[in-house]
């Protein structure tokens, strides 16, 4: 496809379980960022990539959250030991120049 | 601390009418300012952009309005259509030549169009 794709759409997990959130950025966009957006707010940063560098994960809220790019490309986003705060949507965009491009995000439910 | 504000939370408009949105931003050095649009269930998706070099820019029904002194900027749907229903976010970054920083948004506008 010719957008960012995100996988799974929706995931429930039970507190203290482990998540692994994917992102497909669109082919060739070099830069890869990470948002959280909880229910009723705008996306905050959480991490960004530029091909395999991590060169900013000032966001992520705890040592709980992780989030690799090995290749330069598929991006994973990452959750160990979830609790109830982290339910909200994650959001991947990518970017080649000016515009970041979203995908439909991944709504993550801890119960 | 909220780098970016934005009001109103929610926005009811009747069709034809014009909708506006205000945001203010707290850092100077943030020199681009997106607009997204946000559909249930969908990513948000870029619908204008400003540099503060420029007062005000046009595209169709959208235009924003910026206003450096003051540090705030808004956006105007004029002729506002049902199908312009959706959650609106300003955001502010900075532009780093190549490639833009990361995006710092308002909490949102939820925009209602009534027929």
């Amino acid at each position: 496809g010719a957008g960012v794709s995100q996988s799974p759409r929706y995931k429930v997990a039970k507190r203290g379980q482990d998540v692994a959130l994917r992102c497909d950025p669109i082919s060739g966009h070099v830069s890869l960022f990470w948002y959280q957006q909880a229910l009723g707010q705008g996306p905050e940063f959480l991490t960004y990539f530029q091909n395999e560098a991590q060169l900013d994960k000032s966001g992520l809220p705890s040592d709980r959250f992780f989030a690799e790019r090995p290749e330069g490309s598929v991006s994973t986003l990452k959750i160990q030991r979830t609790q109830q705060e982290d339910s909200a949507v994650y959001l991947c965009a990518s970017s080649d120049t000016h515009i970041q491009y979203f995908g439909a995000g991944t709504r993550l439910s801890v119960l | 601390q909220q780098q970016v504000k934005q009001s109103p939370q929610s926005l009811i408009v009747q069709k034809g009418g014009i909708s506006i949105i205000n945001c203010a931003y707290e850092n100077t050095a943030f020199d681009y300012f997106p607009w997204y649009q946000q559909f249930p269930g969908k990513g948000p998706a870029l619908l204008i952009a400003i540099r503060p070099d420029v007062s005000e820019k046009k595209e169709g029904r959208f235009t924003i309005s910026f206003n450096k002194s003051a540090k705030q900027f808004s956006l105007h749907i004029m002729d506002s259509q049902p199908g312009d229903s959706a959650t609106y976010f300003c955001a502010a970054t900075l532009d780093r030549g190549s490639t833009l920083g990361r995006l710092y948004f308002g909490r949102g506008t939820q925009l209602t169009v009534w027929p």
